[in-house]
């Protein structure tokens, strides 16, 4: 499958700060999709967004399916310290297996 | 969301027994599920795809006679793997698509593989 391009790598911030990261790809989705991966588990479905444009939260969470469909974005608002894990891009078509970015590292500290 | 249990969560063979794997969801008929393996620090990467009732389709550079996938039910999917070696040692983890077909995927817990 593609790889997305994922950024940042890894971010270190403090406790409260706002975080943004953002997914890019050369081809089109229909689906973006947010996952959020502790040590040691499986990835946990944060965020879908199915409509190039939209816009979506979950709690202090939120998404954008950006509008070419090659891209989308994720912001965390007045991170905490459980926020920590590593966040995973997703794209996918219909019917198709997930196609991942390499994932952006959050450490937030108190 | 939809519920997928991977079992057993860790795992430590000899080098050349086999481990099988499970895959089960829990709350729904999934009519697809994935393989992925995951290395320290990397992202996830897509080994197989495997439909109920019908044979896996592995990626490249995937060796299926090492990685036995068997779906025989719309709630399992099971990984074997084969005569395991020490580089097989991984995180393994499956997810599973449901009919309705949004695109979302629900992932297992993973299961950690240890080769000795």
């Amino acid at each position: 499958g593609q790889q997305l391009n994922q950024s940042p790598q890894s971010m270190f911030i403090q406790e409260g700060e706002d975080v943004s990261m953002n997914c890019t790809s050369s081809s089109i989705f229909n689906t973006w999709l947010w996952y959020k991966q502790d040590p040691g588990e499986g990835p946990v479905l944060l965020i879908a967004l199915y409509k190039a444009g939209e816009l979506t939260s979950n709690g202090r969470l939120t998404a954008q399916f950006g509008i070419t469909r090659k891209d989308s974005f994720l912001n965390i608002s007045a991170s905490i310290p459980s926020d920590v894990g590593i966040y995973f891009c997703a794209g996918s078509n219909s019917g198709y297996a997930l196609n991942f970015g390499k994932g952006t590292s959050l450490l937030v500290t108190p | 969301g939809a519920v997928v249990s991977q079992h057993p969560s860790r795992v430590i063979c000899k080098s050349g027994t086999s481990v099988k794997i499970e895959c089960r969801s829990l709350d729904f008929q999934a009519t697809t599920m994935f393989w992925y393996r995951q290395f320290p620090k990397k992202s996830l990467m897509l080994m197989a795809t495997s439909n109920e009732g019908s044979k896996a389709t592995y990626e490249q550079g995937v060796e299926k006679d090492k990685f036995l996938i068997n779906h025989a039910s719309l709630t399992l999917s099971t990984l074997t793997v084969t005569s395991a070696h020490p580089e097989d040692s991984s995180f393994y983890i499956c997810s599973a698509t449901g009919q309705g077909d949004t695109g979302e995927l629900f992932f297992g817990e993973g299961s950690r593989l240890t080769v000795l």
